[in-house]
């Protein structure tokens, strides 16, 4: 199985609203990302997990509050929203020396 | 954070060309990767180049690395429309950090 899951693929919020975003991976790989896509631009890091410890956040506001519950799944919790965090949001996992498997992502908008 | 650069930004050719785009980055970098993108959608990896590599190939695809420089090529032969995409270059940074290039759009003419 070399596919990464990610569930919702579309989600409309609230400035509100609580959501979470899931990913699962079953390849066994040790790092797992959250990354942000705006139109037109390229993916920026968000998180990375590696061994199910959060390894590097890359400055993101706290209304993102990313989880791993396992070695299979990540999770990111949303809250309090603003409609500038409409993107997609892409997971990925990697296992040096090889390249990432990204999910086919969850595309948020924020109302 | 960004690091990468590409270059063009947009690439329009016919179908059968081949297909050269060039990325730039500024810090030291373990590997470096390329990914096409279609439709703004999940990322698909093409190849990965380790910094102690210079040249690597798959299928139609021929990545060079020039550490020296800090710049990478990715040349896509025989072009098909199938092809048509965003490709990003992207940085493997340390053990796991993994930052992407602004990308370039490729438009393969039939």
């Amino acid at each position: 199985d070399t596919e990464v899951t990610q569930t919702p693929k579309h989600l409309v919020m609230g400035m509100t609203n609580k959501k979470s975003l899931k990913c699962e991976q079953h390849m066994g790989h040790r790092a797992m990302y959250w990354y942000k896509q705006k139109a037109k631009k390229p993916p920026e890091l968000m998180f990375v997990y590696s061994y199910e410890k959060l390894s590097i956040n890359e400055s993101v506001p706290s209304r993102f509050s990313p989880e791993c519950p396992n070695s299979s799944l990540l999770n990111l919790h949303l809250h309090a929203l603003q409609p500038e965090d409409s993107a997609l949001y892409l997971c990925a996992s990697s296992q040096v020396p090889w390249g990432a498997f990204f999910g086919q992502g969850t595309r948020l908008t924020v109302v | 954070s960004q690091q990468g650069e590409e270059d063009p930004q947009a690439l329009s050719i016919q179908e059968g060309e081949n297909a050269t785009m060039n990325c730039s980055y500024k810090t030291s970098i373990n590997n470096l990767q390329w990914y096409r993108q279609n439709s703004g959608r999940g990322l698909v990896h093409l190849i990965l180049i380790r910094s102690n590599e210079r040249e690597k190939h798959s299928g139609r695809l021929r990545v060079t690395l020039d550490t020296s420089k800090k710049s990478s090529s990715l040349l896509i032969t025989a072009s098909r429309a199938a092809d048509t995409a965003s490709y990003f270059c992207a940085t493997g940074i340390g053990d796991d950090k993994i930052i992407f290039g602004k990308g370039t759009r490729l438009h393969i003419l039939p």
